[in-house]
């Protein structure tokens, strides 16, 4: 059965500090792995990792998939309150050669104090 | 686009009656998923389509659960009789193909008394 396990699990921190969440995994046949924020709702979309594409980068935000440990970072440098929510990190697998769905991770909630 | 669009946003049921969701993904997208978070167990997939096809099923719970894409810009997720455990917000998402990120609706939350 495919596993995701994130940490810490909950993390408060000051506005302007920088904060490192991380993911491990164990899947077969494994695609891409995906980090999505959700604040009070749905589930948006940051980032998609994959052989192909092991680091990305946006704004304030980056991430990092390591291969070879099974795992994954994502970045957040200079924190603003606006970052305050829950950190989801997903894989998915090959499968029969069309998509398959998420297996999430359990989340890490970041607070930031003003 | 409006994005994946759920109803109801909530939704509060006596035990035993039958509970049905909705879902309109995105135009254009071929794979249609439904989803279930709770506190203790976080986010799980219970089913997904692909052109309006089911895939796996496998992560329904029971028998109680159902779910049905008529065609492409609707699908369904019916709960029969409901029952408190199955109280969740319970997500649909939509995905333009095999390789691209999904994109989830604002959640239905239910609510079984």
């Amino acid at each position: 059965e495919d596993k995701v396990v994130q940490s810490p699990l909950s993390l408060v921190v000051h506005e302007g500090d920088t904060v490192t969440l991380n993911c491990s995994y164990e899947v077969t046949n494994f695609r891409s792995l995906l980090w999505y924020k959700q604040e009070k709702k749905a589930p948006t979309f940051l980032f998609m990792l994959t052989s192909s594409g092991i680091e990305k980068k946006s704004g304030r935000l980056s991430s990092i998939l390591d291969k070879k440990e099974l795992s994954s970072i994502l970045n957040i440098t200079a924190t603003q309150t606006g970052d305050s929510a829950i950190y989801l990190c997903a894989v998915t697998r090959f499968s029969g050669g069309g998509a398959d769905g998420l297996t999430f991770g359990k989340g890490t909630h970041l607070i930031i104090q003003p | 686009d409006a994005g994946v669009i759920q109803s109801p946003r909530h939704e509060v049921t006596e035990m035993g009656q039958e509970v049905t969701l909705r879902c309109k993904p995105i135009s254009g997208h071929d794979y249609l998923f439904w989803y279930r978070q709770t506190m203790m167990r976080g986010l799980e997939l219970l089913i997904y389509f692909n052109n309006n096809v089911p895939i796996d099923d496998s992560g329904m719970p029971e028998d109680r659960f159902s779910a049905k894409m008529p065609n492409a810009s609707f699908s369904t997720l019916k709960i029969q009789p409901s029952e408190p455990r199955d109280s969740a917000v319970y997500f649909c998402a939509s995905q333009e193909g095999a390789y691209t990120e999904a994109f989830f609706g604002q959640g239905t939350r239910l609510t079984v008394v």
